[in-house]
Protein backbone atom coordinates (compact mmCIF):
# COMPACT_ATOMS: atom_id res chain seq x y z
CA UNK A 1 0.00 0.00 0.00
CA UNK A 2 1.68 3.19 -1.19
CA UNK A 3 2.01 5.82 2.02
CA UNK A 4 1.06 9.45 2.66
CA UNK A 5 2.55 11.63 -0.77
CA UNK A 6 2.74 14.97 -0.20
CA UNK A 7 3.51 17.49 -3.47
CA UNK A 8 5.56 19.44 -3.96
CA UNK A 9 8.30 18.16 -2.08
CA UNK A 10 10.44 21.67 -2.25
CA UNK A 11 8.77 25.09 -2.72
CA UNK A 12 9.94 28.58 -3.16
CA UNK A 13 8.22 31.71 -2.72
CA UNK A 14 8.12 34.98 -2.35
CA UNK A 15 7.05 37.06 0.61
CA UNK A 16 3.44 38.49 -0.28
CA UNK A 17 2.54 35.04 -2.56
CA UNK A 18 0.25 32.85 -2.19
CA UNK A 19 1.03 28.81 -2.08
CA UNK A 20 -0.87 25.77 -2.64
CA UNK A 21 0.01 21.97 -0.85
CA UNK A 22 -1.22 18.57 -1.92
CA UNK A 23 -1.39 15.54 0.00
CA UNK A 24 -2.90 12.28 -0.99
CA UNK A 25 -3.69 9.85 1.76
CA UNK A 26 -3.13 6.23 2.30
CA UNK A 27 -5.59 4.58 0.42
CA UNK A 28 -9.20 3.72 2.37
CA UNK A 29 -8.05 6.28 4.52
CA UNK A 30 -10.68 9.39 5.13
CA UNK A 31 -8.97 11.54 7.99
CA UNK A 32 -6.24 14.02 7.08
CA UNK A 33 -4.48 16.55 9.33
CA UNK A 34 -2.19 19.17 8.61
CA UNK A 35 1.01 20.52 10.37
CA UNK A 36 3.39 22.96 10.58
CA UNK A 37 6.76 22.17 11.80
CA UNK A 38 9.09 25.25 12.67
CA UNK A 39 12.69 25.44 14.65
CA UNK A 40 11.34 27.63 16.77
CA UNK A 41 8.21 25.98 17.17
CA UNK A 42 8.37 22.26 16.85
CA UNK A 43 5.41 20.44 15.07
CA UNK A 44 2.23 22.72 15.50
CA UNK A 45 -1.36 21.64 14.60
CA UNK A 46 -3.33 23.30 11.51
CA UNK A 47 -6.49 21.45 10.68
CA UNK A 48 -8.15 18.38 10.31
CA UNK A 49 -10.69 16.79 7.70
CA UNK A 50 -12.69 14.30 7.53
CA UNK A 51 -15.49 13.58 4.74
CA UNK A 52 -14.49 17.09 2.94
CA UNK A 53 -15.21 18.72 6.27
CA UNK A 54 -12.90 20.20 9.02
CA UNK A 55 -13.18 18.89 12.14
CA UNK A 56 -10.24 20.65 14.19
CA UNK A 57 -8.68 23.99 13.36
CA UNK A 58 -4.94 25.18 15.55
CA UNK A 59 -4.37 28.49 16.19
CA UNK A 60 -3.11 29.70 13.05
CA UNK A 61 -4.71 33.17 11.17
CA UNK A 62 -6.76 32.83 8.79
CA UNK A 63 -4.24 33.28 6.17
CA UNK A 64 -3.83 29.51 6.34
CA UNK A 65 -6.76 27.24 5.07
CA UNK A 66 -7.51 24.02 3.56
CA UNK A 67 -9.87 21.79 1.99
CA UNK A 68 -10.59 18.23 1.40
CA UNK A 69 -12.05 16.39 -2.24
CA UNK A 70 -14.45 13.91 -2.12
CA UNK A 71 -11.32 11.09 -3.24
CA UNK A 72 -10.02 12.54 0.47
CA UNK A 73 -6.93 14.52 -1.07
CA UNK A 74 -6.67 17.71 0.62
CA UNK A 75 -4.98 20.84 -0.21
CA UNK A 76 -3.73 23.60 2.38
CA UNK A 77 -2.98 27.23 1.00
CA UNK A 78 -0.96 30.05 2.38
CA UNK A 79 -2.36 33.80 1.05
CA UNK A 80 0.39 36.80 1.62
CA UNK A 81 3.27 34.77 2.19
CA UNK A 82 5.50 35.85 5.30
CA UNK A 83 8.84 35.04 6.12
CA UNK A 84 7.89 32.99 9.19
CA UNK A 85 5.55 30.92 7.24
CA UNK A 86 8.70 28.99 5.94
CA UNK A 87 8.38 25.85 7.21
CA UNK A 88 8.36 21.89 6.67
CA UNK A 89 4.60 21.12 6.30
CA UNK A 90 3.20 17.77 7.22
CA UNK A 91 0.17 15.71 6.22
CA UNK A 92 -0.93 12.92 8.36
CA UNK A 93 -4.28 10.65 7.19
CA UNK A 94 -5.64 7.78 9.21
CA UNK A 95 -8.88 5.75 8.31
CA UNK A 96 -11.42 7.54 10.48
CA UNK A 97 -11.72 11.16 12.54
CA UNK A 98 -11.58 10.51 16.22
CA UNK A 99 -9.71 7.77 16.00
CA UNK A 100 -7.06 6.26 18.19
CA UNK A 101 -3.76 8.64 17.56
CA UNK A 102 -1.14 5.80 16.78
CA UNK A 103 -3.41 5.29 13.61
CA UNK A 104 -2.08 8.62 12.06
CA UNK A 105 0.33 8.17 9.31
CA UNK A 106 2.79 10.90 7.79
CA UNK A 107 4.05 12.17 4.67
CA UNK A 108 7.27 13.17 3.87
CA UNK A 109 6.36 16.90 3.96
CA UNK A 110 6.46 19.89 1.41
CA UNK A 111 9.62 22.49 2.51
CA UNK A 112 8.17 25.75 1.74
CA UNK A 113 11.28 28.80 1.91
CA UNK A 114 9.96 32.01 2.16
CA UNK A 115 12.42 34.76 0.36
CA UNK B 1 2.56 28.40 26.53
CA UNK B 2 3.98 24.93 26.07
CA UNK B 3 1.80 22.07 26.72
CA UNK B 4 4.29 19.19 26.10
CA UNK B 5 7.99 19.58 26.56
CA UNK B 6 11.02 18.18 25.79
CA UNK B 7 13.86 19.69 27.70
CA UNK B 8 16.64 18.55 26.50
CA UNK B 9 17.25 19.47 22.82
CA UNK B 10 19.72 16.56 22.32
CA UNK B 11 21.17 13.45 23.63
CA UNK B 12 24.44 11.43 22.94
CA UNK B 13 24.36 7.49 23.89
CA UNK B 14 27.03 4.93 23.55
CA UNK B 15 25.60 2.08 21.23
CA UNK B 16 24.54 -1.07 23.17
CA UNK B 17 23.37 1.50 26.15
CA UNK B 18 20.33 2.51 27.23
CA UNK B 19 18.66 5.94 26.04
CA UNK B 20 16.37 7.40 28.14
CA UNK B 21 14.09 10.63 26.69
CA UNK B 22 12.15 13.04 28.70
CA UNK B 23 8.45 14.47 28.39
CA UNK B 24 6.76 16.56 30.12
CA UNK B 25 3.25 18.18 30.27
CA UNK B 26 1.05 20.72 31.78
CA UNK B 27 -2.54 19.39 30.36
CA UNK B 28 -4.25 17.47 33.12
CA UNK B 29 -6.83 16.66 30.08
CA UNK B 30 -4.18 14.79 28.16
CA UNK B 31 -5.11 10.69 28.29
CA UNK B 32 -2.99 9.73 25.07
CA UNK B 33 0.82 10.05 24.80
CA UNK B 34 2.80 8.75 21.68
CA UNK B 35 6.24 8.61 20.70
CA UNK B 36 7.20 9.40 17.18
CA UNK B 37 10.50 9.14 15.43
CA UNK B 38 11.96 11.40 12.41
CA UNK B 39 14.66 11.04 10.06
CA UNK B 40 15.90 14.26 8.23
CA UNK B 41 13.41 14.74 5.11
CA UNK B 42 10.64 11.88 6.02
CA UNK B 43 8.19 12.46 8.38
CA UNK B 44 6.77 11.60 11.82
CA UNK B 45 6.62 7.77 12.52
CA UNK B 46 5.01 6.53 15.23
CA UNK B 47 7.30 4.65 17.34
CA UNK B 48 5.05 3.27 20.85
CA UNK B 49 1.96 4.97 22.61
CA UNK B 50 0.71 4.75 26.40
CA UNK B 51 -2.94 5.19 27.33
CA UNK B 52 -3.01 6.97 30.53
CA UNK B 53 -4.97 4.15 32.35
CA UNK B 54 -1.75 2.35 32.09
CA UNK B 55 1.82 3.31 33.41
CA UNK B 56 4.02 1.06 31.54
CA UNK B 57 4.27 -0.21 27.77
CA UNK B 58 6.53 -1.99 26.21
CA UNK B 59 7.11 -2.90 22.24
CA UNK B 60 10.60 -4.92 21.77
CA UNK B 61 13.68 -2.35 22.46
CA UNK B 62 11.31 0.34 23.40
CA UNK B 63 9.58 0.97 26.32
CA UNK B 64 7.34 4.53 27.98
CA UNK B 65 6.99 4.94 31.26
CA UNK B 66 4.13 7.46 32.33
CA UNK B 67 3.87 9.06 35.57
CA UNK B 68 0.73 10.83 35.89
CA UNK B 69 1.55 12.54 39.18
CA UNK B 70 4.48 13.87 37.85
CA UNK B 71 3.17 14.65 34.42
CA UNK B 72 5.90 13.33 32.72
CA UNK B 73 6.35 10.33 30.72
CA UNK B 74 9.78 8.99 29.34
CA UNK B 75 11.29 6.82 26.54
CA UNK B 76 13.62 3.96 27.29
CA UNK B 77 15.61 2.52 24.24
CA UNK B 78 17.70 -0.89 25.25
CA UNK B 79 20.13 -1.42 24.02
CA UNK B 80 20.40 1.76 21.77
CA UNK B 81 21.51 1.25 18.04
CA UNK B 82 23.35 3.41 15.62
CA UNK B 83 19.75 3.33 13.36
CA UNK B 84 18.02 4.36 16.22
CA UNK B 85 19.75 8.37 15.55
CA UNK B 86 17.08 10.48 14.80
CA UNK B 87 14.90 13.80 16.38
CA UNK B 88 12.06 12.11 18.91
CA UNK B 89 9.05 13.37 19.08
CA UNK B 90 7.00 13.08 22.08
CA UNK B 91 2.89 13.89 21.31
CA UNK B 92 -0.05 13.87 23.63
CA UNK B 93 -3.55 14.06 22.91
CA UNK B 94 -7.08 14.58 24.95
CA UNK B 95 -9.98 12.87 23.85
CA UNK B 96 -7.95 10.15 22.85
CA UNK B 97 -8.55 11.41 19.10
CA UNK B 98 -5.55 11.97 16.43
CA UNK B 99 -7.23 15.44 15.48
CA UNK B 100 -4.76 18.20 17.35
CA UNK B 101 -2.19 16.24 18.69
CA UNK B 102 0.12 18.46 20.89
CA UNK B 103 4.06 17.76 20.32
CA UNK B 104 7.15 18.56 22.06
CA UNK B 105 9.90 20.11 20.23
CA UNK B 106 11.65 17.00 19.96
CA UNK B 107 15.22 15.69 21.10
CA UNK B 108 18.03 14.56 18.76
CA UNK B 109 19.45 11.40 19.68
CA UNK B 110 22.79 10.50 18.18
CA UNK B 111 23.74 6.57 19.26
CA UNK B 112 27.95 6.03 18.70
CA UNK B 113 29.23 3.12 17.50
Amino acid sequence: KAGVTQTPRYLIKTRGQQVTLSCSPISGHRSVSWYQQTPGQGLQFLFEYFSETQRNKGNFPGRFSGRQFSNSRSEMNVSTLELGDSALYLCASSPLAGGPPDTQYFGPGTRLTVL
Amino acid sequence: DQQVKQNSPSLSVQEGRISILNCDYTNSMFDYFLWYKKYPAEGPTFLISISSIKDKNEDGRFTVFLNKSAKHLSLHIVPSQPGDSAVYFCAASAGGSQGNLIFGKGTKLSVKP
